[in-house]
């Protein structure tokens, strides 16, 4: 079965700084699909970044990009320029690629990211 | 808005007591699933639907949970004979028809349980 770690339960950043939140997985597919969530206090989640196993290149997305080292299991997430809207719950999910599977997200514990002003 | 959307937000209900959510998914959307978040964990997944056939339910989705999405539309999630264990934040996601990428779920506001 596939597993999704965060080992950083809550990390702390200046405004306009840059913080890396870490995850790692655990999988014996090679097709699969990562993400991070952002879920702000009492607010629906919603994707901040998506990389498919399959792309070499590292996804960006504005302020945030991802460091994918596929052969370590590895999907750290980078804020660059830190932000107070950032201050929120980030969830590492995992998705398997293969057909016929339903496609439900297998979430880490997540990390609590607050920003000082 | 089209996003999606879950009633109620919030239920207060008695251990023993039966209880019924529900999630409306954006409306081109044919894949709907219902995931449960506990405080300080990670959502983790309950149920499936492919328009309205369940095909999937997790473990975690014991005799007393049902769940149902009659014309592939709205989905209904009842827990029947609620316990204490049962409070949680049951949350709803839907995305479209796989593109063979990594298709994003949309999130719904979720419902919050507490079962006294």
């Amino acid at each position: 079965a596939q597993t999704v770690t965060q080992s950083q339960p809550e990390m702390s950043v200046q405004e306009a700084e840059t913080v890396t939140l870490s995850c790692t997985y655990d999988t014996s597919e090679s097709d699969y699909y990562l993400f991070w969530y952002k879920q702000p206090p009492s607010r629906q989640m919603i994707l901040v970044i998506r990389q498919e196993a399959y792309k070499q290149q590292n996804a960006t997305e504005n302020r945030f990009s991802v460091n994918f080292q596929k052969a370590a299991k590895s999907f750290s997430l980078k804020i660059s320029d830190s932000q107070l809207g950032d201050a929120a719950m980030y969830f590492c999910a995992y998705r398997s690629g293969y057909g016929g599977s339903q496609g439900n997200l297998i979430f880490g514990k997540g990390t609590k990211l607050s920003v000082k002003p | 808005d089209t996003g999606v959307s879950q009633d109620p937000r919030h239920k207060i209900t008695k251990r023993g007591q039966n209880v019924t959510f529900r999630c409306d998914p954006i409306s081109e959307h044919n894949r709907l699933y219902w995931y449960r978040q506990t405080l300080g964990q990670g959502p983790e997944f309950l149920t499936y639907f492919q328009n309205e056939a369940q095909l999937e339910k997790s473990r975690l989705l014991s005799d007393r949970f049902s769940a149902e999405r009659p014309k592939g539309s709205f989905s209904t999630l009842e827990i029947q004979r609620t316990e204490q264990g049962d409070s949680a934040m049951y949350l709803c996601a839907s995305s479209p028809p796989p593109s063979g990428r990594a298709d994003e779920q949309f999130f719904g506001p979720g419902t919050r349980l507490t079962v006294l």
